[in-house]
């Protein structure tokens, strides 16, 4: 069964430092997104990516966010300067334009 | 007003007992609605869609109701198994998921 994989599954990283999780959705799906979800709770819309842009972007997704498709595969989310608040469960996901979506296993950021 | 509320729980039920989720949302504009099941620190899973039709699958049942906007989720004759947070997911236009809080289930021997 074709699955949405993201790495690393965990990213401890310093306060200030730039991430980029990684995603690699399922390969014939159009629309891509990143949710996040800080321990304990709700999942939360980062933001949805169609056509080699930016769909839909919520109040959270502020400039140290970007997203990216560098190539056919590859979907990334690049945090530039980290904070403490933005530990969380980064989920990414994938939809054929079909109402649902697929999510990856996740990427656990930790930022000390 | 919250886009999509749900029970708070956490619901702690025998085996084999019937347990049903609530859940409402506020824009009366969304469009699809699914049930997601939510293992802890594992990602969100497609449970079921919900049609206002009302569907089945094996002992779950899920049900919309548009002009109360509200959607249940009955699971009936409880597993261990069972043992998740239940999320309500709504969407508008097809794009953005919107997630509820959830609804943490334990089943109990």
């Amino acid at each position: 069964e074709p699955e949405v994989t993201q790495t690393p599954s965990h990213q401890v990283t310093q306060m200030g430092q730039e991430v980029i999780l990684r995603c690699v959705p399922i390969s014939n799906h159009l629309y891509f997104y990143w949710y996040r979800q800080i321990l304990g709770q709700k999942v939360e819309f980062l933001v949805s990516f169609y056509n080699n842009e930016i769909s839909e972007k919520s109040e959270i997704f502020d400039d140290q966010f970007s997203v990216e498709r560098p190539d056919g595969s590859n979907f990334t989310l690049k945090i530039r300067s980290t904070k403490l608040e933005d530990s969380a469960m980064y989920f990414c996901a994938s939809s054929a334009g079909t109402p649902f979506a697929f999510f990856g296993q996740g990427t656990r950021l930790t930022v000390v | 007003r919250k886009e999509v509320e749900q029970d708070p729980g956490p619901f702690n039920v025998p085996e084999g007992a019937t347990v049903a989720f609530n859940c409402t949302y506020s824009n009366s504009a969304s469009q699809s609605f699914f049930w997601y099941r939510q293992d802890c620190r594992k990602e969100p899973k497609l449970l079921m869609s919900v049609y206002s039709s009302g569907n089945e699958d094996g002992r779950f049942t899920a049900q919309l109701n548009r002009a109360s906007q509200y959607i249940s989720l009955l699971i009936r004759d409880s597993k261990l198994s069972d043992s998740a947070t239940y999320l309500c997911v709504v969407t508008l236009y097809g794009q953005n998921f919107v997630f509820g809080p959830g609804t943490r289930l334990s089943v109990l021997p």
